[in-house]
This record gives C-alpha cells, structure tokens and sequence, in this order.
C-alpha cells in the first residue's frame, strides 16, 4: 500500500486475554518499528526489526510482550495476559533503511484498551 | 542517558502569530539525529525534519524553521504567520547513531491555532 497500515484501529479486551496488532510496512522497508504512546506522552519504542530478525527488543517491557516479522514485511505485536496498564495507542513504523539515514513512516495506530 | 525535554505542554496562538516550540535534549553521544514529528488528530506522525549532530545550520522551510544550537542542547521549532491547519502534537526527538530507529521522544506541545 501506499503508507502503513495498522490493524485493528481499535481493540477492546478483557484483563487477561491474548490480543495481536498486525503492521503492514511500505512496500520494499526493510527496517521496521514497534512504539506505544500511552496518553498524554510521546511514543516510547518497544522494538526494531531489520529484515525478519529483532534487532533490538531493548523496549519491550516484559515477557508479555512479544513480536514477530517471519517474511521480513508484515509484523504482528503479541501481548499475552493482557492488564489494564497495557491500554495505549500501539503504533507501527517503517523506514527503507535503518535509522541512520531514513525517516521513519508511522501509522496511524491501533488504539487498545484493556478492561 | 539519553532524554528530550518539551517543556511546554500546551500552547495557544491566534492565527498570523509566530509560535516557537522549544526542545532541549541530553545524550552524551557525540553523533546522534534530532527530528520533528507532527501528530494531527488522526493520530499519524508526520515527519518534519531531520538534522544530524555535526549539521548545525539552520534550515527553513516555506513557514517552518529550525534553530539548533549545540551549545545549549537545544533544538527549536518556529511556525511563521501560523494557521489553523498548523494545529496538532508536536514532538521533538533523538536518534543516536548506530541505534537504528530506537528514537527517544519528547512527551510533545500541543498547539491550538484559534482563526
């Protein structure tokens, strides 16, 4: 497509339940971004791939929190045992290269919530 | 470690004014990356400018302009004869070489541009 795109826009779950987000990159991005903004605050990076491997997971903020990329372009954010903390804004971005010459292409979010 | 400061929260203009929206930043890298996002209500980051650290001139873009000073650690952002369209989160952050797209987001102003 033409930009990112995010899956769903919005997420409504229970405490405790297992939820994936989906992020499809800019066609030919090798490089790929995971951030959460929670409100009120600016978006905190969890993770980074380059090609299909992670190459920082340096923000995921507990065992919960795991990503994949299998194909080197589409990514899916998993969160198992969801807790009310985990409620933010997930935000997905792309880049043609890595961060040292690129910029980055975001998307516009999967809002989630966690009852 | 590495920080960015946008010291004001929120900030409220009339159309036509000049706006400047401050951005101080900490890192004791010597070559590192400073960005402006702008985030409208959709919630999409929008890409700005880039400046790289050993870059330290000034650039203006049609009613944007950018003042980096390295000696004061700051990186401020003016909108000239602003408009209601200019009305939006803005972010200020830091990307450090060699960390590929891991930026460190300031927690952002928001301005509201009244006609």
């Amino acid at each position: 497509g033409a930009g990112v795109s995010q899956t769903p826009s919005n997420k409504v779950t229970e405490k405790g339940k297992y939820v994936e987000l989906r992020c499809d990159p800019i066609s030919g991005h090798t490089a790929l971004y995971w951030y959460r903004q929670s409100l009120g605050q600016g978006p905190e990076f969890l993770i980074y791939f380059q090609g299909t491997g992670a190459a920082d997971d340096s923000g995921l903020p507990n065992d919960r929190f795991f990503a994949v990329r299998p194909e080197g372009s589409v990514s899916t954010l998993k969160i198992q045992r969801t807790e009310r903390g985990d409620s933010a804004v997930y935000l997905c971005a792309s880049s043609a290269t890595p961060l040292d010459t690129g910029e980055l292409f975001f998307g516009e979010g999967s809002r989630l919530t966690v009852l | 470690a590495q920080k960015v400061t946008q010291a004001q929260t929120e900030i409220s203009v009339v159309e036509k004014e000049d706006v400047t929206l401050d951005c101080v930043y900490e890192t004791r890298d010597t070559t590192y990356y400073l960005f402006w996002y702008k985030q409208p209500p959709s919630g999409e980051l929008v890409f700005l400018i880039r400046r790289n650290s050993f870059d330290e001139q000034n650039e203006i873009s049609g009613r944007y302009s950018w003042n980096f000073q390295k000696s004061t650690s700051s990186f401020n952002f003016t909108i000239t004869a602003s408009q209601v369209v200019d009305s939006a989160v803005y972010f200020c952050a830091l990307g450090v070489y060699n960390q590929g797209g891991k930026l460190i987001f300031g927690q952002g102003t928001e301005l509201s541009v009244k006609p």
